[in-house]
């Protein structure tokens, strides 16, 4: 398809166990954003890779987290020994560069995690 | 402490009147803002933006008027329809950089036929 696509779109899991969450974003855009969404609250920025850059990760909440992009294309993030905290809807997004004034990121679905 | 805030978290309007969804931000770097609409299940979409150098921009149905001296921003959609109702975000960020997009909690608008 043309858009960001995610999966798996729904996850549950057990605690302790460990997670990975698949973004395959828009074909040519260089920019990759991971965000998350608890409930009742705004999205939450994880990590952004930009080309062939370091990724900026300031935006994991622990070293549970982990993010990779392979081939500058298709990005996974991992979450090691899940919490029940760490339940919300992950999501994906990516633009064609990474400034916002070209208009705007272009979001996946999502992914809900669920952790029991 | 929320740099953006989205202090409604539901609005219900009536079809054909305005709908104006506020938000606040409280970062003075703040220059770019945008609004993103997301249908249940889906990823949010984007649908308007401003700069800092305007106070107004429009399209369509859609207008976002920005007052910077309150460090305010508000949606106004008029007239409502039912296919309008969504939960929208405000965001907002420093010198158009993506990367540094901080999102409010977002604002379900009902639009009632």
């Amino acid at each position: 398809g043309a858009g960001v696509s995610q999966s798996p779109s729904n996850k549950v899991t057990e605690k302790g166990k460990d997670v990975e969450l698949r973004c395959d974003p828009i074909s040519g855009h260089t920019a990759l954003y991971w965000y998350r969404q608890s409930l009742g609250q705004g999205l939450e920025f994880l990590i952004y890779f930009q080309g062939n850059s370091a990724p900026d990760k300031s935006g994991l909440p622990s070293d549970r987290f982990s993010a990779e992009r392979t081939g500058g294309s298709v990005s996974t993030l991992t979450i090691q020994r899940t919490q029940q905290e760490d339940s919300a809807v992950y999501l994906c997004a990516s633009s064609l560069f990474g400034g916002v004034d070209t208009g705007e990121l272009f979001f996946g679905e999502g992914s809900r995690l669920t952790v029991l | 402490d929320q740099q953006v805030k989205q202090n409604s978290p539901s609005l219900s309007v009536q079809e054909g009147r305005i709908s104006i969804l506020n938000c606040d931000y409280t970062n003075s770097m703040f220059d770019y803002f945008l609004w993103y609409k997301k249908y249940p299940a889906e990823g949010p979409t984007f649908l308007i933006s401003i700069s800092s150098i305007k106070d107004k921009n429009e399209d369509g149905r859609f207008t976002v008027f920005l007052n910077k001296s309150a460090k305010h921003l508000s949606l106004h959609i008029v007239p409502s329809q039912p296919g309008d109702s969504a939960v929208y975000f405000c965001a907002a960020s420093p010198s158009g950089s993506a990367r540094q997009l901080t999102f409010g909690s977002g604002t379900q608008l009902t639009v009632l036929p």
